[in-house]
């Protein structure tokens, strides 16, 4: 049973504009979480990651928000740029060292 | 150039032929974990090594072996694939236990026919 979904496989922003990404999980034991960036051909890159004691961790024009009772956690992008274009997986990690992935979402920054 | 290294980039092979997966990574990282990226189920954890001489089972962990027997080394052996291990793999390594910062290979795409 996946424990981290991302239940949009797709979605497209116009350059500029904001893009959000969003992450449902089950696993109450989960206590971090990242988001992992990937293009064509090449292996996930980390992007950003949320300890489950905060609420929001931001570096420059990503942000994450995390929120516990709902289980949800998402990832803004803002401005979006094409370069953004790529596939986002989250990942949620256990304190016993296992690491869950989501499907991944493709985004696409028209320019 | 920090990196982790797999190779083959593209293997295919038949049913029941024994292959084996390289990994190297050249940052001194403790941790190391293979992971096979399938349509609709996204990156799943095949086995992880927290250290040399210490592996453990991840995810998905059926069909496949590692050993550990270098920091930098992680090879990930299918003793005889069959056709539901096609996929794309990777390999990763972190610096320590909380995998924050995972470096990924670029894959390897494996086809049992």
């Amino acid at each position: 049973d996946q424990q981290v979904k991302q239940n949009s496989p797709s979605l497209s922003v116009q350059e500029g504009r904001i893009s959000i990404l969003n992450c449902d999980y089950t696993n109450s034991m989960f206590d971090y979480f990242l988001w992992y960036k990937k293009y064509p051909a090449e292996g996930p890159t980390f992007l950003i990651s949320i300890s489950s004691i905060k609420d929001k961790n931001e570096d420059g024009r990503f942000t994450v928000f995390l929120n516990k009772s709902a289980k949800h956690l998402s990832l803004h992008i803002v401005p979006s740029q094409p370069g953004d274009s790529a596939v986002y997986f989250c990942a949620a990690l256990t304190g016993a060292n296992n690491l869950f992935f989501g499907t991944g979402t493709r985004l696409t920054v028209i320019p | 150039e920090a990196q982790v290294t797999q190779n083959p980039r593209y293997l295919i092979t038949v049913t029941g032929k024994k292959l084996t997966v390289t990994c190297s990574q050249n940052m001194n990282h403790e941790y190391m974990s293979w992971y096979r990226q399938d349509p609709g189920l996204g990156l799943r954890q095949i086995y992880y090594s927290m250290n040399v001489e210490v592996t453990d089972k991840g995810d998905v962990p059926e069909g496949y072996k590692v050993s550990r027997k270098e920091k930098r080394n992680f090879p990930l052996i299918l003793e005889s694939p069959s056709p539901n291990q096609t996929s794309l793999y990777f390999c990763a390594s972190s610096l320590d236990r909380n995998n924050e910062k995972l470096f990924f290979g670029s894959g390897t795409q494996l086809s049992v026919l």
